[in-house]
């Protein structure tokens, strides 16, 4: 798996927009993008994934730059109950046999009221 | 609620002794994975199952063994027990080993070995 990059906190203003960046830079071509968050103690709970293209569900957003160096998820209108660590992981999607998803440190998101 | 069931929720257990640890997959899922979290290590893959069979296999401890049953609920046992080995377990699941289906994790086992 690439390697990965978060800074280890981050601030959000409640209603505002929150833009956790990862860098990826060693990613290649087969290896996508994934987004898991972890609310203090419970389980992780997957957000979006891509691979290429930008990507949008109803939790957030995933843009990916054009070299697929680095990838911003965006939470469009923080609320309290999204402050978490957030965990951007690279991983091939299919083929092969190894599945497993491997978590980093990642970033803790504070929303401040 | 995630689908994902983890029984027990809290286990007290002193060094030496055994547990077991339940997990039942979402309904229609047949991957599971088993993790584990403790404050030093971050969330640590242990094993992964696939319709009854090992897939995958993480740093998991000798004295640990986990199976998939064919009713694709999957237990993990840890024997011997260490201090150390207290720490949050989850088991996740998925409808196919590949990650871009995404996985469901459960609430997790909180295991304190005293």
């Amino acid at each position: 798996d690439a390697k990965t990059t978060q800074p280890p906190s981050m601030d959000c203003a409640e209603g505002r927009a929150a833009n956790l960046p990862c860098n990826h830079s060693t990613i290649s071509g087969n290896e996508y993008v994934y987004w898991y968050r972890q609310i203090h103690s419970q389980g992780p709970q997957y957000i979006i994934h891509g691979l290429k293209n930008n990507e949008t569900n109803e939790m957030a957003s995933l843009i990916i730059t054009e070299d697929r160096k680095s990838s911003t998820l965006i939470l469009p209108h923080a609320t309290l109950r999204d402050t978490a660590v957030y965990y951007c992981i690279a991983h091939q999607g299919s083929g092969g046999s190894n599945y497993k998803l491997t978590f980093g440190k990642g970033t803790l998101l504070t929303v401040n009221p | 609620d995630s689908g994902v069931t983890q029984t027990p929720k809290h286990l007290i257990t002193a060094t030496g002794q055994r547990v077991t640890l339940r997990c039942s997959p979402r309904s229609g899922d047949l991957s599971v994975y088993w993790y584990q979290q403790s404050l030093d290590q971050g969330l640590q893959f242990l094993i992964q199952y696939y319709n009854g069979e090992e897939r995958a296999k993480g740093n998991i401890l000798e004295r640990f063994s986990a199976q998939q049953f064919p009713d694709l609920h999957s237990e993990l046992n840890l024997s011997s027990l260490e201090l150390g080995d207290s720490a949050l377990y989850f088991c996740a699941s998925s409808v196919a080993p590949r990650p871009d289906y995404g996985y469901t994790f459960g609430s997790g086992t909180r295991l304190t070995v005293v």
